[in-house]
């Protein structure tokens, strides 16, 4: 069985260029999460998606983040305008169900650096 | 507000020694709790969780965890450390969304 997709998984942006990631989950997988991870911390939830509705969103800066799974399968989230306090690694993860029991497998994460 | 708390943001062992990784949750309700492995460049593989039922939770890789809600506690441990072993943890615990610990870096020295 295919793991969770990223893509890339290393990005380097100037302060105030966009940049955008790509996630594919593993198939069948109708929910689908976005994290953000800053160095020393653990993951945190940027925002969750069951098949192309929104379940929470709640900690996503929604000024400069923006995500979308227009199709229920793979989803992307792009910043706009970036800046230095984003840097940090940007993971995927699927689950078969909302619940918050499911397990979620993740993707090897997408690496960015804001100079 | 539920949140986790994990003690030591480094812990170090000896190859063959017992590993105990500490994780302390607040919640108001009982949660669901989890154990992810982080390996160098790698996303988060879960370990084991606690739902309900049995308090003595075993996961891969020899690891296993126990709940005590008197505590508020959800320990990791491993009798025996392995090279292999060596990456973060994390804790995490989850009343609709995983909230995670800070993670722990478990060093095994030969």
């Amino acid at each position: 069985e295919a793991g969770v997709a990223q893509s890339p998984r290393y990005k380097i942006i100037e302060k105030r260029q966009s940049v955008a990631f790509w996630c594919n989950p593993i198939s069948g997988h109708a929910t689908l999460y976005w994290y953000q991870q800053i160095l020393g911390q653990g993951p945190k939830l940027l925002i969750q998606f069951q098949n192309n509705g929104v379940v929470d969103d709640s900690q996503l800066p929604k000024d400069r983040f923006s995500a979308e799974r227009l199709k229920g399968v793979d989803s992307t989230l792009k910043i706009q305008p970036a800046k230095l306090e984003d840097s940090a690694v940007y993971l995927c993860a699927s689950s078969l169900g909302r619940d918050s029991y499911n397990e979620q497998f993740f993707g090897p994460g997408t690496r960015l650096t804001v100079l | 507000a539920q949140s986790v708390t994990q003690l030591g943001s480094h812990v170090s062992v000896s190859e063959g020694a017992l590993v105990l990784l500490r994780c302390n949750y607040s919640s108001s309700v009982p949660p669901y709790l989890f154990w992810y492995v982080q390996y160098p460049n790698q996303g988060l593989q879960l370990l084991l969780k606690y739902t309900t039922g049995a308090t003595l939770v075993k996961g891969i890789n020899g690891f296993e965890a126990e709940f005590k809600k008197s505590e508020t506690s959800f320990h990791l441990t491993k009798p025996s450390a392995h090279m292999s072993d060596a990456a973060e943890y994390f804790c995490a615990v989850s009343l609709g969304k995983l909230i995670f610990g800070q993670g722990t870096e478990l060093s095994v020295k030969p």
